[in-house]
């Protein structure tokens, strides 16, 4: 079955420090992959996409992510963060007919 | 103005109560979602629809039924709501892509409180 592991639930980090979030899916296929950021009170918004081609994905905000076959991974990353990047980030993996969400990681930024 | 909009915002009732959660979409989209979200559980899917006459159970369906009403309307309800159903509720949108998903577009959830 597919499944999308963030195995970090909690991270801090500085404001102006780089950034990595860990992201692993388990699918037979050729995945789909998404990540999606909700702020506080918001709903979730659309970080960025990989469906084929170049394996590093740039998205919105500064973000970019890595697809890794070998690793079956999808981290999301950013040179450097600001406070307002602070909120909860899901990995997901688009498998057949539904998108499947990993439990999310929250990012806080200290200042 | 938004592209997917849930009503209500928030609401609070008490156990035994049917609740109806609504949702719209302009985007045109032919499939629409409801999840819920609960506290380090992250998103889970309860029901899905590729149109008007295809209406599929995700993985949470027990205690909820929905209804599509047009392409651009898809009901969330809750025929006898339970303390355990206290949750934020997003509705959210996608296109057909081959036989993949493509992306989804979410509103801004409901805040739902059984007491």
């Amino acid at each position: 079955a597919q499944s999308v592991t963030q195995p970090d639930i909690h991270i801090t980090v500085s404001e102006g420090a780089s950034l990595e979030l860990r992201c692993n899916y388990s699918y037979g296929a050729t995945p789909y992959l998404f990540w999606y950021v909700q702020s506080p009170g918001q709903g979730l918004q659309l970080l960025l996409k990989y469906f084929s081609g170049d394996t590093l994905v740039q998205g919105i905000k500064g973000f970019e992510a890595e697809f890794k076959r070998s690793q079956s991974s999808f981290n999301l990353r950013k040179p450097s963060v600001h406070w307002s990047d602070a909120a909860e980030y899901f990995c997901a993996v688009g498998a057949n007919d539904k998108i499947i969400f990993g439990k999310g990681t929250r990012l806080h930024i200290l200042p | 103005d938004a592209d997917v909009t849930q009503t209500p915002r928030n609401r609070i009732t008490k156990t035994g109560k049917r609740i109806m959660l609504e949702c719209s979409q302009t985007k045109g989209h032919d499939r629409m979602y409801w999840y819920r979200q609960d506290p380090g559980l992250g998103l889970r899917l309860i029901y899905y629809s590729f149109d008007v006459k295809d209406i599929n159970k995700g993985e949470i369906s027990d205690g909820y039924s929905v209804s599509r009403q047009a392409q651009a309307k898809f009901s969330l309800s809750l025929e006898s709501a339970i303390p355990n159903q206290t949750a934020l509720y997003f509705c959210a949108t996608s296109m057909t892509l081959g036989l993949g998903t493509d992306t989804q577009y979410f509103g801004p959830g409901t805040r739902l409180t059984v007491l």
